[in-house]
């Protein structure tokens, strides 16, 4: 099973709601991440969890909280959100994050993503 | 600075017709080097890498790609493209913690 699941796959959300975005492996992995992906862009690295415990946070502002209750799971809470947060929100996972490797060199597997706009 | 350049943001190509996706880099350093594909609606999926070793390395889906040290490229090529191949075709290398981007290239199958 080489499968991230993500739900929901949309979300609408006001600036004043608190939601969460969901992120399930069960490949093992002890690496997850989030990314944040704008329409005909990259994605963009938002947060690395290894082996459970936040390893690197890409200067995401606050509303942005990730939480990650298991080796399986991965957890995005939203609050206060504003209209330029509106875009693809995607998770991944590795077998490891970097970790003592020089070069990151990890295969990513991810989820489909959760399209969210703000209103 | 580390970089990685995709010259094209978009390639039409008609079905059955070979392509190459360009991808340029810029490091100092070894690099690791991967190729993603992003179908419509969903996430990215890995194409194929270079780790070590040869050149040329085949991936998925009929396509290969081969790491040019020094021309510092990494193109992707496809011998007969497939309607299904329309896509936004991500480069990477290896930063020290996570993946440095390419901006995409969407190659578009015409039939």
């Amino acid at each position: 099973d080489t499968e991230v699941t993500q739900t929901p796959k949309h979300l609408v959300m006001g600036m004043t709601n608190k939601k969460s975005l969901k992120c399930e492996q069960h490949m093992g992995h002890r690496a997850m991440y989030w990314y944040k992906q704008k329409a005909k862009k990259p994605p963009e690295l938002m947060f690395v969890y290894s082996y459970e415990k936040l390893s690197i946070n890409e200067s995401v502002p606050s509303r942005f909280s990730p939480e990650c209750p298991n080796s399986s799971l991965l957890n995005l809470h939203l609050h206060a959100l504003q209209p330029e947060d509106s875009a693809l929100y995607l998770c991944a996972s590795s077998q490891f994050s970097s970790g003592e490797r020089r070069y990151y060199q990890e295969t990513q597997y991810f989820g489909p993503g959760t399209r969210l706009l703000v209103l | 600075a580390q970089s990685v350049t995709q010259l094209d943001s978009q390639v039409p190509v008609f079905e059955e017709a070979p392509v190459e996706l360009r991808c340029n880099y810029s490091s100092s350093v070894s690099v690791y080097l991967f190729w993603y594909v992003q179908y419509p609606n969903q996430g990215l999926q890995l194409l194929l890498k270079y780790l070590s070793g040869s050149t040329l390395v085949k991936g998925i889906n009929g396509f290969e790609a081969e790491f040019n040290k020094s021309q510092t490229s990494f193109h992707l090529r496809k011998p007969s493209v497939h309607i299904s191949d329309t896509a936004e075709y991500f480069c990477a290398f290896s930063g020290t913690y996570k993946y440095i981007f390419g901006t995409g290239t969407r190659l578009k199958v015409l039939a």
